[in-house]
């Protein structure tokens, strides 16, 4: 079965500054999907990433960059130049396409990031 | 266009009531889905659909929870015989499912709809 462990609870940062948010999962398969979502205060959840498995390159959306490793089973998510407006629950999920049968995503625990002013 | 919605946004139910929660997906998006998110938890998957045809229901937690699509777009996450354990976060999420492009399994979620047992 696979797993997705975020390892820290809450984070903070300064405006202005670069964070990085920790993730780790375990699967015994080879083609997945990684993603990074965002849950702000009260509101819906968006898509922040997404990362293919069999793509080596690492994902980047503007201020968004993971660092995927793949052997390590490691998908990091770095945010530079934090705003106030990041502040939100950071969710890690791991997604496999089992050809119709079964599609979902397993997610982690989050981790609570507070951008200060 | 419309993003996924969900009614209503916030339920209270007294223990034993049963509860029926709406989810209208992105138009055209083939799957569906159906999560429990606990307070401070990630969400959990509860169950999926493509098109009317329910193809997973494993994370449902009891036989008091029934989701339908009759029409392959609408859906209604029903719990019967409420219990205060099932005062969650309760998000639907739809997806295009189309072949060949990674894009096609982006989930995109509605705002949720907040059930609280009493």
């Amino acid at each position: 079965a696979q797993t997705v462990t975020q390892s820290q609870p809450e984070m903070s940062v300064q405006e202005a500054e670069t964070v990085t948010l920790s993730c780790t999962y375990d699967t015994s398969e080879n083609n997945y999907y990684l993603f990074w979502y965002k849950q702000p205060p009260s509101r819906q959840m968006i898509l922040v990433i997404r990362q293919e498995a069999y793509k080596q390159q690492n994902a980047t959306e503007n201020r968004f960059s993971v660092n995927f490793q793949k052997a390590a089973k490691s998908f990091s998510l770095k945010i530079s130049d934090s705003q106030l407006g990041d502040t939100a629950m950071y969710f890690c999920a791991f997604f496999f396409h089992y050809g119709g049968a079964t599609n979902k995503l397993i997610f982690g625990t989050g981790t609570l990031l507070a951008v200060q002013p | 266009g419309a993003g996924v919605s969900q009614s209503p946004r916030y339920k209270v139910a007294k223990r034993g009531q049963d509860v029926a929660l709406r989810c209208d997906p992105i138009s055209g998006h083939v799957s569906l889905f159906w999560y429990q998110q606990a307070l401070g938890q990630g969400p959990e998957f509860l169950t999926y659909f493509q098109n009317e045809a329910q193809l997973d229901k494993s994370g449902l937690p009891s036989d008091r929870f029934f989701a339908e699509r009759p029409e392959g777009s609408v859906s209604t996450l029903k719990i019967q015989r409420t219990q205060q354990e099932d005062s969650a976060v309760y998000l639907c999420a739809s997806s295009l499912k189309g072949v060949g492009t990674s894009h096609s399994y982006e989930q995109y979620f509605g705002p949720g709809t907040r059930l609280t047992v009493t």
